[in-house]
């Protein structure tokens, strides 16, 4: 167990939907990073955030937006979902960005049917 | 953009015997780290070895070794006396250690089978 909590583990619901996954990283993490994981594209980065404050983006679609709260958690909103974005998505956190290790939770199964 | 590449879709190993999962990766930057990470079927991500580029010792983590050429920006996992346990997907990672870059970036990943 790495400490990061994800909710829900599983996910199904229609094209067109909005969704959101929620993340708790491990106690004293102030970093957390959001990665999806699907067959096309393999594990990828989508983005980033430090202390309530964006830090960096990847390959995150404009339908997609994360945030980061004060308590520290942080939600990934997935909307206009399409087929494509059935996958799974990753939450990791570390103590700050400089710190090499992410400790990734188990991860939402995302499937859009 | 750095990329990743694990050149070995699929590998397969006895059990007790030894496998190497090979890596290479592309960086202009002189100071990063190198990972590899298991999932096995439960999907969790687990941190398997990490290598810090400014190290020219190789990381040994039990079982588990690398064999880090930065040169030729090569990056294996040897496994030693492999374990049913052990067949998972095995990913390797970069991350820059530039603020603001410190994102993994993945290659595809290397299924391994034990056979027993």
């Amino acid at each position: 167990d790495s400490g990061v909590t994800q909710t829900p583990k599983h996910l199904i619901t229609a094209t067109g939907q909005r969704v959101t996954l929620r993340c708790s990283p491990r106690s004293g993490d102030l970093s957390v990073y959001w990665y999806q994981q699907s067959l096309d594209q393999g594990l990828q980065f989508l983005i980033q955030y430090y202390n309530g404050e964006e830090r960096a983006k990847g390959n995150i679609l404009e339908r997609f937006s994360a945030q980061q709260f004060p308590d520290l958690h942080s939600e990934l909103n997935l909307s206009s979902l399409e087929l494509g974005d059935s996958a799974l998505y990753f939450c990791a956190s570390s103590v700050d960005p400089g710190y090499y290790e992410q400790y990734f939770g188990p991860g939402t199964r995302l499937t859009v049917t | 953009a750095q990329t990743v590449t694990q050149s070995q879709p699929e590998m397969s190993v006895q059990e007790a015997e030894t496998v190497t999962l090979s890596c290479t990766y592309d960086t202009s930057e002189s100071d990063y780290y190198l990972f590899w990470y298991k999932q096995p079927p439960s999907r969790q991500m687990i941190l398997v070895i990490r290598q810090e580029a400014y190290k020219q010792q190789n990381a040994t983590e039990n079982r588990f070794s690398v064999n880090f050429q930065k040169a030729a920006k090569s990056f294996s996992l040897k496994i030693s006396d492999s374990q049913l346990g052990d067949a998972a997907m095995y990913f390797c990672a970069y991350r820059s250690s530039i603020q603001g870059a410190q994102k993994l970036v993945f290659g595809q990943g290397t299924r391994l089978t034990i056979n027993p």
